[in-house]
């Protein structure tokens, strides 16, 4: 079936650091990527999406571009901040014949060191 | 525009007792799902609708497990008998399907303990 890994379970950085948090994916057709980020006792929310081969989406200063023949969506921040400190998830997400079933990955930690 | 709502936001049962939770999505959002997060976990779809038909169910963990959402608004998960193996955030997510690939919005979650 289809999957999401994360490879980075938690990630320490100090502030203005570069991020890359990695993710790859398995899947049939052509899925939409997604990033969403969780703080503490809310509900994940939406970064951004990309639903075809070597487009970037982007939002608060992440970044991340689909590609296709790695099969990855890795994200990337060139200068964090403490306020950056949460959990980041990477999913997939069908098109919709495939009624909108998003699969999630396990998320990984960010910690920003002031 | 309001967000996604859930009630209660926390919840402690013993084992054996039920428990329901309730959602009430964005408004004008086709698309209904909820979720499981256990501890240091991504979330883990159980069941979604389109307005009120279930789309998917499979991942109900048993018959213990049951939703509906009748008039395609708000929903309802309840557990029967819970057991100490469900402790985790329960969470309920929207969307609008008008577009391919929809993002979701969600709630602020409940977090259940079975003692």
């Amino acid at each position: 079936g289809d999957s999401v890994t994360q490879t980075e379970g938690q990630v320490a950085l100090s502030e203005e650091d570069f991020l890359t948090i990695h993710c790859n994916y398995s899947a049939s057709g052509y899925p939409a990527l997604f990033w969403y980020v969780q703080y503490p006792g809310e509900g994940p929310q939406f970064l951004f999406r990309a639903s075809r081969d070597k487009e970037k989406g982007s939002s608060r200063g992440f970044e991340a571009t689909y590609d296709k023949g790695t099969t990855s969506f890795h994200l990337r921040k060139a200068s964090v901040q403490e306020s950056d400190s949460a959990v980041y998830y990477c999913a997939l997400g069908g098109p919709r014949t495939n009624a909108y079933k998003v699969i999630f990955g396990k998320g990984t930690h960010l910690h920003v060191l002031p | 525009e309001a967000g996604v709502t859930q009630s209660p936001r926390y919840a402690v049962l013993q084992e054996g007792q039920a428990v329901s939770f309730w959602c009430d999505p964005i408004s004008g959002h086709d698309t209904l799902y909820w979720y499981q997060q256990p501890r240091d976990q991504g979330p883990q779809l159980l069941v979604y609708f389109r307005d009120e038909a279930v789309i998917d169910n499979s991942q109900l963990p048993s018959d213990r497990f049951s939703a509906v959402r009748p008039k395609g608004t708000n929903s309802t998960l309840k557990i029967q008998s819970a057991k100490q193996g469900d402790t985790a955030t329960y969470l309920c997510a929207s969307s609008f399907t008008d577009n391919n690939y929809a993002e979701q919005f969600f709630g602020p979650g409940t977090r259940l303990t079975v003692l």
